[in-house]
C-alpha cells in the first residue's frame, strides 16, 4: 500500500531534550516536505527536499533540522525543543518537481513542556 | 510575499444545504491550485486546477479556477455530516518545484 509513515504519532517531551521525528515513504517520490499546523495559521512549511542530499528552508525553519540521505526517508530533528514548537507536524511527499498532489503522513502531535 | 486567503474561516450548515468555499491568491508565477480535505487526521487530496473556467467534479464536490480574478471556489451540494472537515486550499508556482503554499483553511460543520 502506498503510504507515508511518521513516528512517533504522539510525543510529550521537555524543553531542550533533542528529538527526531521520522518520516518514510514507499512511493519512490523525489519531493518530501515537513509542515506544522497550528490553529488559525494553517499548514506552514518547515523544510523541503527535492531529492537525496538536496534540502531547503521553508517558511518557518528556525529550530529545526532535516536530512535526506536516502530517497525514502526525511527525518525532522529538533535539537533543543521549546514550548513554541508544540504543534501538529505532517510529513508529505509527491511524485515530481511541479506543483502536484502531495501525500500526507498521519501526523505527529508534539507537546513540549 | 505569496498569499493564499480562504473564506469563510468557519461555516456551520444543515444537512442538505449547498456550500461555497472561497480561495483567493496572490502569487507570482502561478502554476496550480489544489484543494484538500482534512478530517481529524492527514489532509487528503480533492482536486488540482491549472486552467481557468474548467470545472472539476467528483460526486457532490466541484471546483473551478479563475486565473484572471485569482480565485477558486469549492462547491459542495446536498451536504452530509461526513462533509464536516477543514478544507484547505494550496497554490503551487512554476518556479518552486513541488512546493505548495497553504491557506488557513475553512472549518465546515454540517449538522444533522
Amino acid at each position: 500500500e502506498a503510504q507515508v509513515t511518521q513516528n512517533p504519532r504522539y510525543l510529550i517531551t521537555v524543553t531542550g531534550k533533542k528529538l527526531t521525528v521520522t518520516c518514510s515513504q514507499n512511493m519512490n517520490h523525489e519531493y518530501m516536505s515537513w509542515y506544522r499546523q497550528d490553529p488559525g495559521l494553517g499548514l506552514r512549511q518547515i523544510y523541503y527536499s527535492m531529492n537525496v542530499e538536496v534540502t531547503d528552508k521553508g517558511d518557518v525553519p528556525e529550530g529545526y533540522k532535516v536530512s535526506r540521505k536516502e530517497k525514502r526517508n526525511f527525518p525532522l530533528i529538533l535539537e533543543s525543543p521549546s514550548p513554541n514548537q508544540t504543534s501538529l507536524y505532517f510529513c508529505a511527499s509527491s511524485v515530481n518537481r511541479v506543483p502536484y498532489e502531495q501525500y500526507f503522513g498521519p501526523g505527529t502531535r508534539l507537546t513540549v513542556t | 510575499e505569496d498569499k493564499v486567503v480562504q473564506s469563510p474561516l468557519s461555516l456551520v450548515v444543515h444537512e442538505g444545504d449547498t456550500v461555497t468555499l472561497n480561495c483567493s491568491y496572490e502569487v507570482t508565477n502561478f502554476r496550480s491550485l489544489l484543494w484538500y480535505k482534512q478530517e481529524k487526521k492527514a489532509p487528503t487530496f480533492l482536486f488540482m486546477l491549472t486552467s481557468s473556467g474548467i470545472e472539476k467534479k467528483s460526486g457532490r464536490l466541484s471546483s473551478i479556477l479563475d486565473k484572471k480574478e485569482l480565485f477558486s471556489i469549492l462547491n459542495i451540494t446536498a451536504t452530509q455530516t461526513g462533509d464536516s472537515a477543514i478544507y484547505l486550499c494550496a497554490v503551487g508556482k512554476e518556479t518552486s518545484g513541488s512546493r505548495l503554499t497553504f491557506g488557513e483553511g475553512t472549518q465546515l460543520t454540517v449538522n444533522p
